[in-house]
């Protein structure tokens, strides 16, 4: 099955503190598309970050950041200088030919 | 950019009515829609993919005369749930790719909470 694991549930940081979130995929395909939403209580689905297979390059959006290791099919989420309002539901995704498939999330909380 | 609504936000209704949930892309244009359904603090699960013009997509599993989808537009899809029941009580999600864009890229509409009493 292609599958995507979160294997933190919840996970917590300390104000201005830095956190990792996990994940990990399995892919049979060389060339995909990998991602991290953020949904808040609101529950409205933000994309937080991009990631191309192909390009080496870890993507990086301001404080958000991965660590994109192909050979090793993990995806994780670095979150430096966290804020309150970074506490949601982090659910990591991957693009299969026409479709995401997401993990099980990761609930973030980050205290004052 | 890229902003996708959705109508209503919340829906209370008798068991064995049917309910139609909108999704509209307010800025761009989208051949391809999704509908996603989400239990409590569970992960997302794709129901269908609709692509405007033709008929949906559905993921196995997922009853396609219980849950209707038409995607009539390039900037409107709706999903009609039928003779609801409340085990058809959940957060349905839907979102769409830009049309000639990048199509493994979603923007999400803010859910439509449905409860069947």
């Amino acid at each position: 099955a292609q599958t995507v694991t979160q294997s933190q549930p919840e996970m917590s940081v300390q104000e201005a503190e830095t956190v990792t979130l996990s994940c990990t995929y399995d892919t049979s395909e060389s060339d995909y598309y990998l991602f991290w939403y953020k949904q808040p209580p609101s529950r409205q689905m933000i994309l937080v970050i991009r990631q191309e297979a192909y390009k080496q390059q870890n993507a990086t959006e301001n404080r958000f950041s991965v660590n994109f290791q192909k050979a090793a099919k993990s995806f994780s989420l670095k979150i430096s200088d966290s804020q309150l309002g970074d506490a949601a539901m982090y659910f990591c995704a991957r693009y299969n030919t026409d479709k995401l498939i997401f993990g099980t999330g990761t609930r973030l909380q980050v205290f004052p | 950019g890229a902003v996708v609504s959705q109508h209503p936000s919340r829906v209370i209704c008798k068991s064995g009515t049917s309910v139609k949930i909108e999704c509209r892309s307010l800025d761009f244009q989208a051949t391809t829609m999704f509908w996603y359904r989400q239990f409590p603090k569970k992960s997302l699960m794709l129901m269908a993919t609709s692509n405007e013009g033709s008929k949906a997509t559905y993921e196995q599993g997922v009853e396609k005369d219980k849950f209707l989808i038409n995607h009539a537009s390039l900037t409107l899809s709706t999903l009609t749930v039928t003779s609801a029941h409340p085990e058809d009580s959940s957060f349905y999600i839907c979102s769409a790719s830009v049309s000639g864009g990048r199509q493994e890229t979603q923007y999400f509409g803010p859910g439509t909470r449905l409860l069947v009493l």
